[in-house]
């Protein structure tokens, strides 16, 4: 079946550091990739997607590539801040096309000044 | 104005007990969502309605009973709670149910069952 691996969390950083989550998916057909972001105490905001091969996603300086080649979608950013601690979701929606999420197991990230 | 809201927002009641969590979007979507959230802050589906119609019913107990009396409400009924059901559940809502659209969640329900 489908499934999504995040790596294992926490992951602490200093404030300006470089971050990447590693994603990896396995799926049956061609399906669509997203990170989601869950700040304390609240539900989760979409971060960015990417619906097909090779697509890069973007939001507030974070990226991932769908790279379908290696089956992931690893996150980054090139210096987070501590308004970036919270909790990072991969998901996929696969081809049934019902808007089923599949997450992975979430990763923490904190951020120190 | 808050685009999906759900009460309440804690919850703790006696095993055994029946309980409502509610979910309402002010977006227009078409489709809405319940997740479950355990303590490890795994996430998973539980079912999901399309304008009113069931499309996912995942292998929740049957003591779990979603109902959407329109389109903007998705309810989400529980009989007779176990200590295992305490979870955050999450009400989510997307424009439509397929592969590329955004959803969007509410802030979340803590039930704890004792």
């Amino acid at each position: 079946g489908n499934s999504v691996t995040q790596m294992e969390g926490p992951v602490t950083l200093s404030e300006e550091a470089f971050l990447t989550i590693n994603c990896t998916y396995t799926a049956t057909g061609y399906p669509s990739l997203f990170w989601y972001v869950q700040y304390p105490g609240e539900g989760l905001q979409l971060l960015l997607k990417a619906t097909k091969a090779d697509d890069k996603g973007s939001n507030k300086g974070f990226e991932a590539t769908y790279r379908k080649e290696t089956t992931s979608f690893h996150l980054e950013k090139g210096s987070v801040q501590v308004s970036d601690s919270a909790v990072y979701f991969c998901a996929l929606s696969d081809s049934s096309n019902t808007g089923k999420l599949i997450f992975g197991q979430g990763t923490t990230l904190q951020v120190k000044p | 104005d808050t685009a999906v809201s759900q009460t309440p927002k804690y919850l703790v009641t006696q095993m055994g007990n029946d309980k409502s969590i509610k979910c309402e979007q002010n977006l227009g979507h078409d489709t809405m969502y319940w997740y479950k959230q355990d303590s490890k802050k795994f996430l998973k589906i539980m079912f999901s309605y399309n304008n009113k119609e069931l499309i996912i019913n995942e292998t929740v107990p049957n003591r779990f009973s979603p109902k959407s009396p329109d389109k903007a409400h998705l309810n989400l009924h529980i009989n007779s709670l176990e200590l295992g059901d305490s979870a955050v559940y999450f009400c989510a809502s997307s424009r439509q149910g397929d592969a590329y659209n955004e959803q969007f969640f509410g802030p979340g329900t803590r039930l704890t069952v004792l």
